[in-house]
């Protein structure tokens, strides 16, 4: 059963500096989110993408934080400069068009194992 | 703006028993869908239960199913027959119709012993 990959699983990073995430969702999912879960919390939505468009990232702190989804495809998620507020889990998830093979809107999102990210 | 609370932050359970995890919202929106989603351990959020607020019937899945009452805005989930395997974060979700962002509640962890 194909799955949403991210990458790393883990990253320790110290404050002020960058870092990185990687998402490949499922191949043919149109729409790609990105989640950001504090520990004790659940995930809230940093940015949303249809194709390689953004359509929602009014939660994303556009100061620090930038995501991209260049051919539509795989993304990239970047912290700069990270801070220790930063730490927590970050979560890619990606599901369907409606009406590919049936899907709906308010269908499944499908979610990655995370990066969990810890900022010293 | 909706919200979900998940009043419970640690639930257990027997082995082979029921248990059943609560959670309410709040909206001004008729028509929405709610979800239940199982984060095991060091893996990835799945999908366990989906309710489309417009049915009435309250959706089963298996050894799972949800009580939805939409005009007091709850929305419980019960596992039956509770497994080892169980033990996972629940979180309860809420997505307003003709969108697709979720809103999720601070979780339950649920600890399934022998």
């Amino acid at each position: 059963e194909a799955e949403v990959a991210q990458s790393p699983r883990y990253k320790i990073t110290e404050k002020s500096q960058a870092v990185a995430f990687w998402c490949d969702p499922i191949s043919g999912h149109a729409t790609l989110y990105w989640y950001r879960q504090i520990l004790g919390q659940g995930p809230e939505l940093l940015v949303q993408f249809q194709d390689e468009s953004v359509v929602d990232d009014s939660q994303l702190p556009k100061d620090r934080f930038s995501a991209e989804r260049l051919k539509g495809v795989d993304s990239t998620l970047k912290i700069q400069p990270a801070e220790l507020g930063d730490s927590a889990m970050y979560l890619c998830a990606s599901s369907p068009p409606p009406g590919a093979g049936g899907a709906r809107v308010g269908d499944t999102q499908y979610f990655g194992p995370g990066t969990r990210l810890t900022v010293l | 703006a909706q919200t979900v609370t998940q009043s419970q932050p640690e639930m257990s359970v027997q082995e082979a028993e029921t248990v059943t995890l609560s959670c309410t919202y709040d909206t001004s929106e008729s028509n929405y869908y709610l979800f239940w989603y199982k984060q095991p351990p060091s893996r990835q959020m799945i999908l366990v239960i989906r309710q489309e607020a417009y049915k009435q019937q309250n959706a089963t899945e298996n050894r799972f199913s949800v009580n939805f009452q939409k005009a007091a805005k709850s929305f419980s989930l019960k596992i039956s027959d509770s497994q080892l395997g169980d033990t996972a974060m629940y979180f309860c979700a809420f997505m307003k119709h003709n969108t697709d962002k979720l809103i999720f509640g601070t979780g339950t962890r649920l600890q399934v012993f022998p």
